[in-house]
């Protein structure tokens, strides 16, 4: 069975810094991409970044970029969201979700399943 | 980016009804939409890949259709169970982008 557990959320001031961590189990971890979603108290779904199952290809949303920083460690199949500078706004649960499938031939199934169970993430003074 | 303009934002539906939802991207993107179900307090989970493709587990009363720029999401018979919210998501291209929401509630 394919599990994904976040962890590493709480309470950190603005400007700020937090490291999440995503263990994943039940697949090779190597072949998938893996993305961070993140969804504000009462507001809806935002994506916030994907690593490549290399590592080697990263992306972000725009209002994280220059900030947090996407990565993993494929030998302890666990994904990482290091956020810096945070701000009020970044006030969400974090999802941690696997690609579907794997790519191939340039096309990703950039559909996301399983999800994680989330990790508040709380920023205030 | 490519915005994904969900309606309505809630329905009011009773048990055994028929509900659709609608998602419109700004562009084209083909087949690339996925529909996620989310109960309170809960992960999302996925319902409907590629538009029109069951992900294993869930019922047939779910069904996926569209292409290009308007998508349907239906549930033909809604189940206790299906009182949620669901999102639409593209994967054409990045930033990877969701629809509002709709909350399917009890009528």
């Amino acid at each position: 069975e394919v599990q994904l557990l976040e962890s590493g959320g709480g309470l950190v001031q603005p400007g700020g810094s937090l490291r999440l961590s995503c263990a994943a189990s039940g697949f090779t971890f190597s072949s998938y991409a893996m993305s961070w979603v993140r969804q504000a108290p009462g507001k809806g779904l935002e994506w916030v970044s994907t690593i490549s199952g290399s590592g080697g290809s990263t992306y972000y949303a725009d209002s994280v970029k220059g900030r947090f920083t996407i990565s993993r460690d494929n030998s302890k199949n666990t994904l990482y969201l290091q956020m810096n500078s945070l701000r009020a706004e970044d006030t969400a649960v974090y999802y941690c979700a696997k690609y579907l499938g794997s790519c191939s031939g340039g096309s990703c199934p950039r559909w996301f399943d399983p999800w994680g169970q989330g990790t508040l993430v709380t920023v205030s003074s | 980016d490519i915005q994904m303009t969900q309606s309505p934002s809630s329905v009011s539906a009773s048990v055994g009804d028929r509900v659709t939802i609608t998602c419109r991207a700004s562009q084209g993107i083909s087949n690339w939409l996925a529909w996620y179900q989310q109960k309170p307090g809960k992960a999302p989970k996925l319902l409907i890949y590629a538009a029109s493709s069951l992900q294993s587990g869930v019922p047939s009363r779910f069904s996926g259709s569209g292409s290009g720029t308007d998508f349907t999401l239906t549930i033909s018979s809604l189940q206790p169970e299906d009182f949620a919210t669901y999102y639409c998501q593209q994967a054409n291209s990045f930033p990877l982008t969701f629809g509002g929401g709709t909350k399917v509630e009890i009528k």
